[in-house]
């Protein structure tokens, strides 16, 4: 089927606002990823989830990001109050679980916080 | 904390020739080391994963080995050609509490026609 799907593709948004970024995983995948990626730099971790727990929160860079899935499929990644530090791409991942080596990447969502 | 070092500087090579890429890891023994190319406005795509007790892998035009006393991994595209300039990144798994990837920065790839 489709690979992993992300939206919205690119999101502009002021100061303060809150958003959400939307990922739905390859069909069957329980395990997602979400990674963050500045200008020229690594993918940084934030979170993964073996269907709907995530067992590890501690990539989350502050208490304004947060993640849910529902359903062992879509997940969404919430950011609060937005700081222009948090402008960068947010890509999603999945793999058929936590024990699979290799994941499977989204476009990513682009976000500029002004 | 588990680092990876891959050159910033962009590579560029010609047509035809072979392409060598570094990727260097500190403080962790990995289970294994995945190689990923990424495209500009794309996500990392798969590319090759070599297990710690493997010394080397190849794919196609690709190979990949991984040297566990120096801690380093050399990535080789053979024949390059213009369709393989990207940025490849390479990852590594972190301990087995925490089930995701560290990923290098990247090092950008152009291979001239």
């Amino acid at each position: 089927g489709a690979g992993v799907s992300q939206s919205p593709s690119n999101k502009v948004t002021e100061k303060g606002k809150d958003v959400e970024l939307r990922c739905d995983p390859i069909s069957g995948h329980t395990a997602l990823y979400w990674y963050r990626q500045s200008l020229g730099q690594g993918l940084e971790f934030l979170i993964y989830f073996q269907g709907n727990s995530a067992p590890d929160k501690s990539g989350l860079p502050s208490d304004r990001f947060s993640a849910e899935r529902t359903g062992g499929s879509v997940s969404t990644l919430t950011i609060q109050r937005t700081q222009q530090e948090d402008s960068a791409v947010y890509l999603c991942a999945s793999s058929l679980s936590v024990l699979t080596d290799t994941q499977y990447f989204g476009p990513g969502t682009r976000l500029t916080v002004l | 904390s588990q680092k990876i070092e891959q050159n910033s500087e962009a590579l560029n090579i010609q047509e035809g020739k072979t392409a060598t890429l570094t990727c260097n890891y500190t403080n962790y023994s990995p289970a294994y080391l995945q190689w990923y190319r990424q495209d500009p406005g794309r996500g990392p795509v798969f590319l090759l994963l070599i297990r710690e007790n493997e010394k080397e892998k190849r794919k196609e035009r690709l190979k990949v080995t991984f040297d566990t006393t120096l801690k380093q991994s050399l990535f080789h595209i053979t024949a390059s050609q213009p369709a393989d300039s990207a940025t490849y990144l390479c990852a590594l798994d972190m301990d087995t509490g925490r089930r995701a990837l560290t990923f290098g920065s990247g090092t950008r790839l152009q291979v001239q026609p």
